[in-house]
């Protein structure tokens, strides 16, 4: 596997399950993105992490729980979603300093 | 807010035309960075280009340049004998301060379909 890779590429649930997407990069980088894109509106920072540990939080709902257990890999745990939470989210990685993020494909979320 | 705008929702061209993508920003920062992405329909995000605001030489990238207008706050986007392949959605976005990558300031992005 090279770059970012992200599991699954879609997922549908229902507003009661409870569900993770994952997110694996492979370019040695420390610090690792989780974005939310919807329809019509700019790219949504959610959360970043940074050699393992949370360094940004945008107000994201607490039905939303990142988890980064090493530089490598990041999760987002989802539980009692409603379909406004219905989007695209993508993963990306970045090596500390001025680089570019490079992102996964994406997972497509619907929340019923 | 300081925000990117990219004027144009969409465009559509025919195969083998140039195709020049705006992208104008607002900052207060005397040092940033600015980038383009573009996203097929597979979703990837991919990086094409980072540009320090100390630069204002443009640059060249096979069928790609880039024109940095920093007095105009402008970082315009340019396709050469567009092709096929070309077609996804373009964005422009802004680093918040130059040291400090890991917040970008995203446009809307702009469609570009190059039809055959």
């Amino acid at each position: 596997e090279t770059g970012v890779t992200q599991t699954p590429r879609h997922l549908v649930m229902g507003m009661t399950n409870k569900k993770s997407l994952k997110c694996e990069q492979h370019l040695g980088h420390n610090a690792m993105y989780w974005y939310k894109q919807s329809a019509k509106k700019p790219l949504e920072l959610m959360f970043v992490y940074n050699f393992k540990e949370q360094t940004e939080n945008n107000s994201v709902p607490s039905r939303f729980s990142p988890e980064c257990p090493n530089s490598s890999h990041l999760f987002l745990h989802l539980h009692t979603l409603q379909p406004e939470d219905s989007a695209l989210y993508l993963c990306a990685s970045s090596q500390d300093g001025s680089l570019a993020q490079y992102f996964g494909p994406g997972t497509r979320l619907t929340v019923l | 807010a300081q925000k990117v705008t990219q004027a144009q929702t969409e465009i559509s061209v025919v195969e083998k035309e140039d195709v020049t993508l705006d992208c104008v920003y607002e900052t207060r920062d005397t040092t940033y960075y600015l980038f383009w992405y573009k996203q097929p329909p597979s979703g990837e995000l991919v990086f094409l280009i980072r540009r320090n605001s100390f630069d204002e030489q443009n640059e060249i990238s096979g069928r790609y340049s880039w024109n940095f207008q920093k007095s105009t706050s402008s970082f315009n986007f340019t396709i050469t004998a567009s092709q096929v392949v070309d077609s996804a959605v373009y964005f422009c976005a802004r680093a918040k301060n130059a040291g400090n990558n890991r917040k970008l300031i995203w446009g809307l992005g702009t469609s570009l379909a190059v039809n055959p």
